[in-house]
């Protein structure tokens, strides 16, 4: 079946614009996750969804980081006013459910000039 | 706050050869362990995992890992690697306290390089 699919796979933007990143979950997998890759920073966990509850936006690096996700399937990650440290990879995962493994999508490299 | 130390940032080994990359985790609450392997311009893509049971773990593409409570490890081996086993490396963990969201807390990666 489908993994989990992510747009744009990359993106360069001005600094200070607006960006939305897609991602799509595995079919049936209630929980879905954010997470950062940088060369300064690693591995970083942004935000969490699971079903209809609120969201753990515990990671989440700032206020212009935020994230919806719609009808318990696809999630936008968005990003405003965009600075150079946000150049990164961001991938998607998703679990069929707590505890489960997560499975990852291929992700988005952002390149902010 | 949980931490996953991998010491190693690169290990070069030669094709055939056995290889051992090393993790520790700061935690001694229950936790799920992990590895994932990640291909470049590609997502992670899991090896393994330790959720609980017997304490050796065997994974895809002949990896194995044993995790071992008393010194907080879960160490990555695999017998013999070849030249495609070449990627970055990564251990992960997730505890399990109450209202935990299983986030995955990673290590820095171990690069290996496998060498013809």
């Amino acid at each position: 079946g489908a993994g989990v699919s992510q747009s744009p796979s990359n993106k360069v933007t001005e600094k200070g614009k607006d960006v939305e990143l897609r991602c799509d979950p595995i079919s049936g997998h209630t929980a879905l996750y954010w997470y950062r890759q940088s060369l300064g920073q690693g591995l970083e966990f942004l935000i969490y969804f699971q079903g209809n509850s609120a969201p753990d936006k515990s990671g989440l690096p700032s206020d212009r980081f935020s994230a919806e996700r719609t009808g318990g399937s696809v999630s936008t990650l968005t990003i405003q006013r965009t600075q150079q440290e946000d150049s990164a990879v961001y991938l998607c995962a998703s679990s069929i459910g707590v505890g489960q493994p997560q499975h990852f999508g291929d992700g988005t490299r952002l390149s902010i000039l | 706050a949980q931490s996953v130390t991998q010491l190693d940032s690169q290990v070069p080994v030669f094709e055939e050869a056995p290889v051992e990359l090393r993790c520790n985790y700061s935690s001694s609450v229950s936790v799920y362990l992990f590895w994932y392997v990640q291909y470049p311009n590609q997502g992670l893509q899991l090896l393994l995992k330790y959720l609980s049971g017997s304490t050796l773990v065997k994974g895809i593409n002949g990896f194995e890992a044993e995790f071992n409570k008393s010194q907080t490890s879960f160490h990555l081996r695999k017998p013999s690697v070849h030249i495609s086993d070449t990627a970055e490396y990564f251990c992960a963990v997730s505890d399990l306290r109450g209202g935990a969201t299983n986030k995955l807390i990673f290590g820095t990666g171990t690069l290996l390089a496998v060498q013809p």
